[in-house]
């Protein structure tokens, strides 16, 4: 089973800085997609950044980019020029690209989450 | 159209009771998913629609867990005879299709049982 790990339970930025979160994850699949999500105290889940594994180029979206090291199973997520609204829970996901794969239906697979602080 | 919806936002309920909650899909998503997020698990997979199909239920974590999507859209995920341990956020997400690899939540329903 696909495992996803996010080894930083919170983090802490100031104003202006550059921050990274990390991700690992582990699978045996060679063909899947792997997202950030930040969750602010709203509750609603935010699509931040989404990678497909058979691209090599990093994703990028504005001032969020990621480092996606397919070999060693790493996703890390940089925050360029932090702002105070980017204070949140940010989640890593893994997601199976064949449907009916071991089990898998396209559902998420999460990190336990990274909780970042902005200072101003 | 607008996003996905939930209701209720909060929701408190005494051990015991049964606890209904429901999840809007954004407008022509046939795929549906609900997720819980507790603190000791973090987000967890309950069980997923495909239009009209059977729902896979791999992910319910009890048989007082069920739910159902009425006519491929709404979906309603009902807990019987709730326990403290059922107290959590419970998240739903659409995306176009199965093969859609971006899903989208909705803003969650905070259960607590008493």
């Amino acid at each position: 089973a696909q495992t996803v790990t996010q080894s930083q339970p919170e983090m802490s930025v100031q104003e202006a800085e550059t921050v990274t979160l990390s991700c690992t994850y582990d699978t045996s699949e060679s063909d899947y997609y792997l997202f950030w999500y930040k969750q602010p105290p709203s509750r609603q889940m935010i699509l931040v950044i989404r990678q497909e594994a058979y691209k090599q180029q990093n994703a990028t979206e504005n001032r969020f980019s990621v480092n996606f090291q397919k070999a060693a199973k790493s996703f890390s997520l940089k925050i360029s020029d932090s702002q105070l609204g980017d204070a949140a829970m940010y989640f890593c996901a893994y997601r199976s690209h064949r449907m009916n794969y071991g089990g898998s239906q396209g559902n998420l697979i999460f990190g336990k989450g990274t909780k970042l602080s902005v200072k101003p | 159209g607008a996003g996905v919806s939930q209701s209720p936002s909060n929701k408190v309920t005494e051990k015991g009771k049964d606890v209904e909650l429901r999840c809007d899909p954004i407008s022509g998503h046939t795929a549906l998913y609900w997720y819980r997020q507790s603190l000791g698990q973090g987000l967890e997979f309950l069980i997923y629609f495909q239009g009209n199909s059977a729902p896979d239920k791999s992910g319910l974590p009890s048989d007082r867990f069920s739910a159902e999507r009425t006519g491929g859209s709404v979906s309603t995920l009902t807990i019987q005879r709730t326990q403290q341990e059922d107290s959590a956020v419970y998240l739903c997400a659409s995306s176009l299709d199965p093969h859609q690899e971006t899903q989208y939540f909705g803003p969650g329903t905070r259960l607590l049982v008493l």
